[in-house]
């Protein structure tokens, strides 16, 4: 199956800091792409939809200038979450969709802010 | 809104039983169900994908079913192993195909020897 893979995997911050988070299909253009987040004990839970060349939408609650995404390849996708807060700390998903239309999912990048 | 649940929240049995996990979604008109697998601090791993006109689908122990119009599917384990300790997760597309997936808070799944 496809690849994707996510870097860092594991990230720890000061509050007040940004962080980059990058989202790479490995062997297909993933036209576009998702990004979705996880607290503890709870499910995955989509915040955005980001498409090759076209601004992100976000789901209702997540904010937009807080979590930048930009898709500005078939292959790469960041999520920037700027002014990181301990609230912010989750475990973070892409996944990459491309033709045929199957999800293929990174392994996750986990954010700990202090 | 399509919602996903899934029951239990949490098994516990011991090595070589067979078990069922429960999903159900709120709105039967799904374009499929996928049962994903997700070990602690891990990514997704994909078990099953049922299209919406099947009524199961297998892979090895696995056996998932698909009921649309009770708005239900149940992923079997057969003879379950150690191995199979993770969190099980369902979920179904929030449109077509190639969408955004909604997902149940899964199942968490210990087996013990």
């Amino acid at each position: 199956g496809a690849v994707v893979s996510q870097h860092p995997s594991w990230v720890i911050c000061k509050s007040g800091t940004s962080v980059k988070i990058e989202c790479r299909s490995l062997d297909f253009q993933a036209t576009t792409m998702f990004w979705y987040r996880q607290f503890p004990k709870q499910s995955l839970m989509l915040m955005a939809t980001s498409n090759e060349g076209s601004k992100a939408t976000y789901e209702q609650g997540v904010e937009k200038d807080k979590f930048l995404i930009n898709h500005a390849s078939l292959t790469l996708s960041t999520l920037t979450v700027t002014s990181a807060h301990p609230e912010d700390s989750s475990f973070y998903i892409c996944s990459g969709t491309g033709t045929p239309k199957t999800q293929y999912f990174g392994p996750g990048t986990r954010l700990l802010v202090l | 809104k399509q919602e996903v649940t899934q029951i239990p929240a949490a098994l516990s049995v011991p090595e070589g039983e067979n078990l069922v996990l429960n999903c159900s979604f709120t709105d039967s008109a799904i374009y499929n169900l996928q049962w994903f697998r997700q070990d602690p601090g891990k990514g997704l791993t994909s078990l099953l994908l049922i299209q919406s006109s099947q009524r199961e689908q297998t892979s090895g122990r696995l056996n998932a079913s698909l009921d649309k119009s009770s708005g239900r599917s149940t992923l079997y384990i057969a003879a379950s192993q150690p191995g199979d300790s993770a969190t099980y997760l369902c979920a179904v597309p929030l449109n077509q195909a190639g969408t955004a997936l909604i997902f149940g808070k899964g199942t968490t799944l210990s087996v013990s020897s």
